[in-house]
Order: C-alpha cells, then sequence, then structure tokens
C-alpha cells in the first residue's frame, strides 16, 4: 500500500522567510506525485505535479519541488513567501492508480 | 469553463438520518471521485467512477455509504444511516481520463455535520 507523510502539521512564516514543507511518500514502483493548495474558502487546486524526466518541478506562483527518489521525498519550497501563500498544502501520490494524500500542511503568514 | 458543482455546501442532520450529495463533474470529464476529508486529514478516496462504471470503490462503507453516476454525468453520494463519525467535507472531483497522470479538478465540497 502506497502512504505519504507530512510532518510539518502548521507553520508560521514571516513575509519574504523562505519555506520548505516536507513530504515522504513510501510505495515501491514507479510514482507520480503532486502538490495540491486550498486557500481560504476555495477549493483544492493542482500546484505543482512530477510525471518524470527532471526532477526539480516548478509550479505557479513561484512554487518548486523537488524529487529525490533515494529519500522518497518531494518536498514544496518558495525562496519568498507573501501573505497571499496562506493555506493548506496537501502532498499527493499516485502510484497503482489510486492517488493518496497526506494529512496536509496549514502555513500560516504573517505579514 | 465551468468548475466542478457541488450541492449541498452545508448540511446538519441527526445521526441515524439521511443525507445525500449532488455532483456535476466538469464538462467532457470522464471520470468522477468522491473524497471524504475528515478535520486533520487529507482526502481520503471514497470511489471513484469511469463514465458510468465504477473504478474502484474499495475505500467505501457499503453498508451505509451508496454512490451512483447513472447517465456518466453527474453524481449522486448517499449516506443512510448516518453516524457521528460521517462528519466530513466530501469532496467531489473530475478529471479528464482514467488513472492520475493528469489533473483532478475539485469541487468547493459539501461539509456533513452528524449531531
Amino acid at each position: 500500500a502506497q502512504s505519504v507523510s507530512q510532518h510539518n502539521h502548521h507553520v508560521i512564516l514571516s513575509e519574504a522567510a523562505s519555506l520548505e514543507l516536507g513530504c515522504n511518500y513510501s510505495y515501491g514502483g514507479t510514482v507520480n506525485l503532486f502538490w495540491y493548495v486550498q486557500y481560504p474558502g476555495q477549493h483544492l487546486q493542482l500546484l505543482l505535479k512530477y510525471f518524470s524526466g527532471d526532477p526539480l518541478v516548478k509550479g505557479i506562483k513561484g512554487f518548486e519541488a523537488e524529487f529525490i527518489k533515494s529519500k522518497f521525498s518531494f518536498n514544496l519550497r518558495k525562496p519568498s513567501v507573501q501573505w497571499s501563500d496562506t493555506a493548506e498544502y496537501f502532498c499527493a501520490v499516485n502510484g497503482n492508480e489510486k492517488l493518496t494524500f497526506g494529512t496536509g500542511t496549514r502555513l500560516t503568514i504573517i505579514p | 469553463e465551468a468548475g466542478v458543482a457541488q450541492s449541498p455546501r452545508y448540511k446538519i442532520i441527526e445521526k441515524r438520518q439521511s443525507v445525500a450529495f449532488w455532483c456535476n463533474p466538469i464538462s467532457g470529464h470522464a471520470t468522477l471521485y468522491w473524497y471524504q476529508q475528515i478535520l486533520g486529514q487529507g482526502p481520503k478516496l471514497l470511489i471513484q467512477f469511469q463514465n458510468n462504471g465504477v473504478v474502484d470503490d474499495s475505500q467505501l462503507p457499503k453498508d451505509r455509504f451508496s454512490a451512483e453516476r447513472l447517465k456518466g454525468v453527474d453524481s449522486t453520494l448517499k449516506i443512510q444511516p448516518a453516524k457521528l463519525e460521517d462528519s466530513a467535507v466530501y469532496l467531489c472531483a473530475s478529471s479528464t481520463r482514467r488513472g492520475f497522470t493528469g489533473e483532478l479538478f475539485f469541487g468547493e465540497g459539501s461539509r456533513l455535520t452528524v449531531l
């Protein structure tokens, strides 16, 4: 069975700080990896995705994530966060055609 | 392009009562999913449809939950009878094809409170 771990449950940062949210998965085969974001009062939407090729993928709003196969990780990064990045972030893995989500990380940006 | 539509947005019921949620996916999307998101947890897949056929319902509590997508377009998820632990947000999502090589588009969810 596949699983996803997000160890940071709630992260609080000041504007302009750098961000890194951890995501580790377990699955023995080929995976596709995703980060979804849910802004307050809005629906879940795709932030970025990795299928194959360059392990460093770039998404919307300046976010990027790096797939490190040897560490089973897909951490989300942003060099300088903004107040508008306040949201809940979910890492998800697709292996065996089932999309499994992590428990999410709540990000609060202080102006 | 219209997004995934869900209704009702909020529902409060007593335990042992029944409830139904409706979802209309993005036009042309063949695959439809129902997820359950309990507070503090990530979304959990309940059932996946490809057109009007069930692809995966392995995590659907079939003694109380049912779902249908009769014409391969909109879908209904029913809970009968409801339990306290069914309190959650029920998310509907759709995609253009089976599998997750593409993006899932989510609705805003239906929040259920069971008293």
